[in-house]
């Protein structure tokens, strides 16, 4: 069965540095998600993208967050300066169209931890 | 505010006993509902779902779900747990939209199985 695949699975980093985690949706997909889960918190949407743009966005995803799809089968999350707070676990999640046809797949997560 | 609740954090069962795991919500409509495994290390895994129509949804893994217009909840059950279905569960929910649907979590809720 096809995956959602998101590389690197840990990634540490100095504060405010950058740091860009990267996506493969599968295939097929056309709507792209990214969640974030601090440690011992509930799963938080951050963006939707869909048709090469941002179709909703939550408040936590501020000016210092960005998602691109580059090349048509990656699609990235940058987090520009990066703050403690940014700690986290980044789940990927892709579905072929609107979601009463289709569920949410989700990628097994980067740890990114902000030193 | 549109919300998700589990009511327990955590929740202990033997292997063998039977299993069942609150979810309600807060919307003005009826949302599409998903239930979401997390093993310990790795992403999130869909168990069922309900669109429409029966209100008894079965999922993946042996498990069931009964969504209850009046009470607002989507209780995820399983007659006789596994030590493998150790881990921790969260309900969702989301609304049709045009250009993607975001997901809302609920807290999740730790299962622990005793031998």
């Amino acid at each position: 069965e096809p995956e959602v695949t998101q590389t690197p699975s840990h990634q540490v980093t100095q504060m405010g540095q950058e740091v860009i985690l990267r996506c493969v949706p599968i295939s097929n997909h056309l709507y792209f998600y990214w969640y974030r889960q601090i440690l011992g918190q509930k799963v938080e949407f951050l963006v939707s993208f869909y048709n090469n743009e941002i179709s909703e966005k939550s408040e936590i995803f501020d000016d210092q967050f960005s998602v691109e799809r580059p090349d048509g089968s990656n699609f990235t999350l940058k987090i520009r300066s990066t703050k403690l707070e940014d700690s986290a676990m980044y789940f990927c999640a892709s579905n072929v169209e609107q979601i009463g046809n289709q569920p949410q797949h989700f990628g097994d997560g980067t740890r990114l931890s902000i030193l | 505010a549109q919300s998700v609740t589990q009511p327990d954090i955590h929740i202990t069962v033997s292997e063998g006993a039977s299993l069942e795991l609150r979810c309600n919500y807060s919307y003005g409509a009826t949302p599409y509902l998903f239930w979401y495994v997390q093993s310990p290390g790795q992403g999130l895994q869909l168990l069922l779902k309900y669109f429409s129509g029966d209100t008894l949804v079965q999922g993946i893994k042996g498990f069931e779900a009964e969504f209850k217009r009046s009470q607002s909840s989507f209780n995820l059950r399983k007659p006789s747990v596994h030590w493998s279905d150790a881990a921790e569960y969260f309900c969702a929910v989301a609304f049709f939209k045009a250009a993607g649907n975001k997901l809302t979590f609920g807290g999740g809720t730790r299962v622990l199985v005793k031998p």
